[in-house]
């Protein structure tokens, strides 16, 4: 089924590893991002791709960097994760005015 | 910065009943404003789209109205039904990024 795919679905990890959520999408879609979802704080988006080549910062860079080498994937990589980084993680793309969103990784950090 | 606030955070209601759900938002420079379902443990799924230059949209039991002038949207829901619950989430989108209210959890008790 077309859509956006995310893994892995559930990931712990200890304070200070790094590690990388796949995001990949075959409807050809040009803008991809990132969001995290926290408890009464809804999502707020952490990067995201305009195109092949083409990244920038959201609302909550700090911690993450992405790339997008291909127009279907668009990996998001923690460097050195902390506890603050305990969330559930969100993939989207998009052409137009029309999002999909993937079901997510829910990430835990000790 | 771009706020979206959505109240009430929850609601339940008996089933059959007419409801509405609240999102206001700060800036009114958007491109359009979206409203999302969101599962428990899933992903989030695009209700309705109202572009700026629109005041409603419809679909099925679903309507979402939009008064830009004054940041405020409404979801009103017809007749609801228990396969209505969820989390009820808006988002305005405006330069390449979504803001997301943290949503209304809604319960439509048998």
């Amino acid at each position: 089924n077309a859509g956006v795919t995310q893994t892995p679905k559930f990931q712990v990890l200890k304070t200070g590893q790094s590690m990388t959520l796949q995001c990949a999408q075959d409807m050809n879609h040009e803008y991809m991002s990132w969001y995290r979802q926290d408890p009464g704080m809804g999502l707020r988006l952490i990067h995201y791709s305009v195109g092949a080549g083409i990244t920038d910062q959201g609302e909550v860079p700090n911690g993450y960097n992405v790339s997008r080498s291909t127009t279907e994937d668009f990996p998001l990589r923690l460097l050195s994760a902390a506890p603050s980084q305990t969330s559930v993680y969100f993939c989207a793309s998009s052409s137009g005015a029309s999002y999909t969103f993937g079901s997510g990784t829910r990430l835990t950090v000790v | 910065k771009q706020e979206v606030t959505q109240i009430p955070a929850a609601l339940s209601v008996p089933e059959g009943e007419n409801l509405v759900l609240n999102c206001s938002f700060t800036d009114s420079a958007i491109y359009n404003l979206q409203w999302f379902r969101q599962d428990p443990g899933k992903g989030l799924t695009s209700l309705l789209l109202i572009q700026s230059s629109q005041r409603e949209q419809t679909s099925g039991r679903l309507n979402a109205s939009l008064d830009k002038s004054s940041g405020r949207s409404t979801l009103y829901i017809a007749a609801s039904q228990p396969g209505d619950s969820a989390t009820y989430l808006c988002a305005v989108y405006n330069f390449n990024k979504f803001y997301f209210g943290s949503g209304t959890k809604l319960n439509v008790k048998p």
